[in-house]
C-alpha cells in the first residue's frame, strides 16, 4: 500500500500563482520529509526537507508546512515561474543508524505553471 | 557534484531476454537503490544495498534481482523480461548521516521496454 498519500496528480496555475501540493502519511515513525523535484529527462533532485519538529521551513520561494498531529504536510511555491513546471515528490524516511535511510515516495504532481 | 550514471538512457528488449541495467556514482556512497517510475505510481523500490555484496528488498522486488560486486557500482537484473517491467528505472545513491537527513542523488533514468 502507499505509505505516503500525494495529491494532486496535476496541477495548472498562472505565474505568480501559488501551487499547494499535499501529503499525508500513516506512519508515525517517520522522522524526515524531504520534497524532490524532477524535470523531463531527469531523475529527481532534493528540494527542500523537513523535520517533524518544525512546522515551517522556508528556502527561497519553496516552503514546506508541517501538520504532525494530522500526519500531512505541503509544499507551497511563492511566486510560481514557468521555470517551476516539473513533477515534485514527496517522500518519508524513518531513520536508520544501521543501514541509511529508506525512502517512501508519494505518487507525484506534475505542476505546469502558465507564463 | 555528485554524479550517477546509468548506462543506458533507452533500451528495447524481448520478452524473456535477461536484461542488465547498470549504474555507477562517482562520491563513494555507501548505499544504492534502484526504484522504478510509473504514472500515477510515483517511484517504487525495487532492491537497495547499503554496502558491497549487501541487499534488500523495496517494495516491488519480484521479477528482478541485483547485484553490488564493488561500492561504486550497482547493477539491476531482469532474469526473464515481461512486458509488465516496460517502465522508467532510476538508480540513486545517498551517504547515510548520524541526523538521518540523507539526500538522494538520482540518475537521468533508463527508459526500457520489453516487446
Amino acid at each position: 500500500q502507499q505509505q505516503v498519500k500525494q495529491s494532486p496528480q496535476s496541477l495548472i496555475v498562472q505565474k505568480g500563482g501559488i501551487p499547494i501540493i499535499n501529503c499525508a502519511y500513516e506512519n508515525t515513525a517517520f522522522d524526515y520529509f524531504p520534497w524532490y523535484q524532477q524535470f523531463p529527462g531527469k531523475g529527481p533532485a532534493l528540494l527542500i526537507a523537513i523535520r517533524p519538529d518544525v512546522s515551517e521551513k522556508k528556502e527561497g520561494r519553496f516552503t514546506i508546512s508541517f501538520n504532525k498531529s494530522a500526519k500531512q504536510f505541503s509544499l507551497h511555491i511563492m511566486d510560481s515561474q514557468p521555470g517551476d513546471s516539473a513533477t515534485y515528490f514527496c517522500a518519508a524516511s524513518i531513520t536508520s543508524t544501521s543501514t541509511g535511510n529508506q525512502f517512501y515516495f508519494g505518487t507525484g504532481t506534475s505542476l505546469t505553471v502558465i507564463p | 557534484d555528485v554524479k550517477v550514471t546509468q548506462s543506458s538512457r533507452y533500451l528495447v528488449k524481448r520478452t524473456g531476454e535477461k536484461v542488465f541495467l547498470e549504474c555507477v556514482q562517482d562520491m563513494d556512497h555507501e548505499n544504492m537503490f534502484w526504484y522504478r517510475q510509473d504514472p500515477g505510481l510515483g517511484l517504487r523500490l525495487i532492491y537497495f544495498s547499503y554496502d558491497v555484496k549487501m541487499k534488500e528488498k523495496g517494495d516491488i522486488p519480484e521479477g528482478y534481482s541485483v547485484s553490488r560486486e564493488k561500492k561504486e557500482r550497482f547493477s539491476l537484473i531482469l532474469e526473464s523480461a515481461s512486458t509488465n517491467q516496460t517502465s522508467m528505472y532510476l538508480c540513486a545513491s545517498s551517504s547515510p548521516t548520524l541526523a538521518g537527513a540523507d539526500t538522494q542523488y538520482f540518475g537521468p533514468g533508463t527508459r526500457l521496454t520489453v516487446l
